[in-house]
C-alpha cells in the first residue's frame, strides 16, 4: 500500500532532550516536506527536500534540522526541543512530476 | 511575505444548503491546493488548480481559481453531514520553488 509513515505518533519529552521524528515513504517520491500545525495558524512548512541531499528552509525552520540521505526517508531532528515546539507535525511527499501531495498520519509532540 | 487568507474561518450550515469558502492570496502563484482534514486525522488532497480559470469538481465540491484576482473558491452544493471537516487552501508562489503556504483553515459543520 502506498503510504507515508511517521514515527512516533505521539511523544512527550522534556526541554533540551534531542529527538528525531522519522518519516518514510514507499512511493519513490522525490519531494518530501515537514509541516507543523498549530491552532489558529494552520499548517506552516518547516523544511522541504527536492531530492536526496537537497534540502531547503520553509517558513519556520528555526530549531529544526533535517537530512535526506536516502530517497525514502526524511527525518526531522530537534536538537534541543523547547516548549514552543509543542505541536502536531506532518510529513508529506509527492512525485516531482505530479502536484498531488500525500500526507503522513501526524506526530503529536509535547515538550515540557 | 505571502499571505493566504480564508473566509469564513467557521461555517455552520444546514444540510441541503449551498455555500462558498473563499481563499485570497497576496502574490502571484504557480498553483493552489485544497485539502480536507477530519478531526484528529491527516490531510486529504481534494484539488490542485494550475491555471487561471481552472475549475475542478468532485461530488458536492467544486473549486475554481482566478489568478488575476488572486482568489480561489470552494463551493459546496447541497451539503451533507459527511462534509463536516476543516478545509484548507494552500498556495505555491511563482518565485518560491516548492514552498507551500497554507491558509488558516475553514471549519465546516453541516447540521442535519
Amino acid at each position: 500500500e502506498a503510504q507515508v509513515t511517521q514515527n512516533p505518533r505521539y511523544l512527550i519529552t522534556v526541554t533540551g532532550k534531542k529527538l528525531t521524528v522519522t518519516c518514510s515513504q514507499n512511493m519513490n517520491h522525490e519531494y518530501m516536506s515537514w509541516y507543523r500545525q498549530d491552532p489558529g495558524l494552520g499548517l506552516r512548512q518547516i523544511y522541504y527536500s527536492m531530492n536526496v541531499e537537497v534540502t531547503d528552509k520553509g517558513d519556520v525552520p528555526e530549531g529544526y534540522k533535517v537530512s535526506r540521505k536516502e530517497k525514502r526517508n526524511f527525518p526531522l531532528i530537534l536538537e534541543s526541543p523547547s516548549p514552543n515546539q509543542t505541536s502536531l507535525y506532518f510529513c508529506a511527499s509527492r512525485r516531482f512530476s505530479s502536484y498531488e501531495q500525500y500526507f503522513g498520519p501526524g506526530t503529536r509532540l509535547t515538550v515540557t | 511575505e505571502l499571505k493566504v487568507e480564508q473566509n469564513p474561518l467557521f461555517l455552520s450550515m444546514q444540510e441541503g444548503k449551498n455555500y462558498t469558502i473563499y481563499c485570497n492570496y497576496s502574490t502571484t502563484s504557480d498553483r493552489l491546493y485544497w485539502y480536507r482534514q477530519d478531526p484528529g486525522k491527516s490531510l486529504e488532497s481534494l484539488f490542485v488548480l494550475l491555471s487561471n480559470g481552472a475549475v475542478k469538481q468532485e461530488g458536492r465540491l467544486m473549486a475554481s481559481l482566478d489568478t488575476k484576482a488572486r482568489l480561489s473558491t470552494l463551493h459546496i452544493t447541497a451539503a451533507v453531514h459527511d462534509l463536516s471537516a476543516t478545509y484548507f487552501c494552500a498556495v505555491v508562489p511563482e518565485t518560491s520553488g516548492s514552498r507551500l503556504t497554507f491558509g488558516e483553515g475553514t471549519q465546516l459543520t453541516v447540521n442535519p
